[in-house]
């Protein structure tokens, strides 16, 4: 069945660098997919909606500079957090919407910053 | 401005029991309603889709129902079992956006 692989899965990296982070559909085609980040105990907060070919359209509050969000593909979109602070450590998803299926979302990134 | 509530938070019950958990929503201008589980540092799984013309969808165990005219959805879960701890998450997609608009999540406990 039609599956959104998100890759990695869990990743520690050091103050002031840049990591990336990418979502797959897997057996679909998807033309837009979302990112969300997660903070321990709440619920999803939409980062950002990535559309195939053009600029990603942010949420409010979401720096674009910070959070890069490029979808080269009709399968994959990448989010890259440029130079992480331990205040981007997070829980990352991200999703893509099949017509009679709803959304997909992916396994999660946990990102720790250190 | 679409939101989205559930209730209860939190809902710990005994094994074996039937359950129901609530979500509504104020704009009933929605392409559809779907509910998620999550399990702890895990992503979302689907576990009932419902378009806006349909009232109710049916999964094993699961039940989902929808009155876009009230902005209410129930997760009717039968015969709980341990398993079935994780929190369960509604969202709706507005018409017109293709965004999901997520609830706070209520957080199951099924004990042996």
């Amino acid at each position: 069945g039609a599956v959104v692989s998100q890759h990695p899965s869990r990743v520690i990296c050091k103050s002031g660098t840049s990591v990336k982070i990418e979502c797959r559909s897997l057996d679909f085609q998807a033309t837009t997919m979302f990112w969300y980040r997660q903070f321990p105990k709440q619920s999803l907060m939409l980062m950002a909606t990535s559309n195939e070919g053009s600029k990603a359209t942010y949420e409010q509050g979401v720096e674009k500079d910070k959070f890069l969000i490029n979808h080269a593909s009709l399968t994959l979109s990448t989010l890259t957090v440029t130079s992480a602070h331990p205040e981007d450590s997070s829980f990352y998803i991200c999703s893509a919407q099949m017509v009679d299926r709803g959304m997909i979302f992916g396994q999660g990134t946990r990102l720790t910053v250190v | 401005k679409q939101e989205v509530t559930q209730i209860p938070a939190a809902l710990s019950v005994p094994e074996g029991e039937n359950l129901v958990l609530n979500c509504s929503f104020t704009d009933s201008a929605i392409y559809n309603l779907q509910w998620f589980r999550q399990d702890p540092g895990k992503g979302l799984t689907s576990l009932l889709l419902i378009q806006s013309s349909q009232r109710e969808q049916t999964s094993g165990r699961l039940n989902a129902s929808l009155d876009k005219s009230s902005g209410r959805s129930t997760l009717y879960i039968a015969a709980s079992q341990p398993g079935d701890s994780a929190t369960y998450l509604c969202a709706v997609v507005i018409q017109g956006a293709q965004k999901l608009v997520f609830g706070q999540g209520t957080r199951l406990t099924i004990n042996p």
